[in-house]
């Protein structure tokens, strides 16, 4: 099954409330990288987080890891309009002897004004 | 500093025809990462390049697909023999070193007729 499966698959909040999205993977990691898509755009990196850390932040975005259960959550705190977009987790691992990204799905977080 | 370039952002081809899809890594920057989305997804990986050589294309369907870096000039993703089902957002994505963080084009949308 797919690597980087995120949940929930749509989120829709209020201005100022924070959201929440995970991410849950199989295998060994080296690191788990954020991206954020607004509709019919490129993907804009937002945080990278190695295997050896557990929680990052980066202006309103928090990001933990726990390596143990496999998994990652992003928090955007006091949300914006603006905020609306898909995220997208990605994992770098090995995979055929080559290094490669495997995204989830993605989020789709819509923030209400 | 010019971001991630990709054209064109749009293309339309008959069955048959060829898509040829250019993507100018951001100055610098001499690893190239094909993606392919299909709506409501994440980024599949297609291939990995660095300047003339192709590191990893274990994510192309082996016929019809192409891809290159040649030393001078724009990474090129060629699609021979175009059918439906290649109709996708094709997205290039380049970094300073291998897998770090990479930074995407805003990518080009194949529809076949």
């Amino acid at each position: 099954s797919q690597q980087g499966e995120e949940d929930p698959q749509a989120l829709s909040i209020q201005e100022g409330e924070n959201a929440t999205m995970n991410c849950s993977y199989k295998t060994s990691i080296n690191n788990l990288q954020w991206y954020r898509q607004n509709s019919g755009r490129g993907l804009v990196h937002l945080i990278l987080i190695r295997s050896n850390e557990r929680e990052k932040h980066s202006g309103r975005l928090r990001v933990t890891l726990d390596t143990s259960k496999k998994s990652s959550s992003l928090l955007i705190t006091a949300s914006r309009a603006a905020d609306t977009a898909s995220y997208f987790c990605a994992t770098e691992r090995n995979e055929g002897g080559s290094e490669k990204l495997v995204f989830g799905k993605g989020t789709k977080l819509t923030v209400n004004p | 500093n010019a971001g991630v370039m990709q054209n064109p952002r749009h293309l339309v081809r008959r069955r048959g025809q060829e898509a040829r899809l250019r993507c100018s890594p951001m100055k610098g920057h001499s690893h190239v990462y094909w993606y392919r989305q299909l709506p409501e997804e994440g980024l599949k990986f297609m291939v990995y390049l660095q300047k003339e050589n192709i590191i990893d294309e274990s994510g192309m369907p082996k016929e019809r697909f192409s891809a290159e870096f040649p030393k001078e000039g724009p990474s090129i993703l060629r699609i021979q023999q175009v059918v439906r089902g290649d109709s996708a957002a094709y997205f290039c994505a380049s970094s300073p070193q291998g897998f770090y963080e990479q930074y995407f084009g805003p990518g080009t949308r194949l529809t076949v007729t």
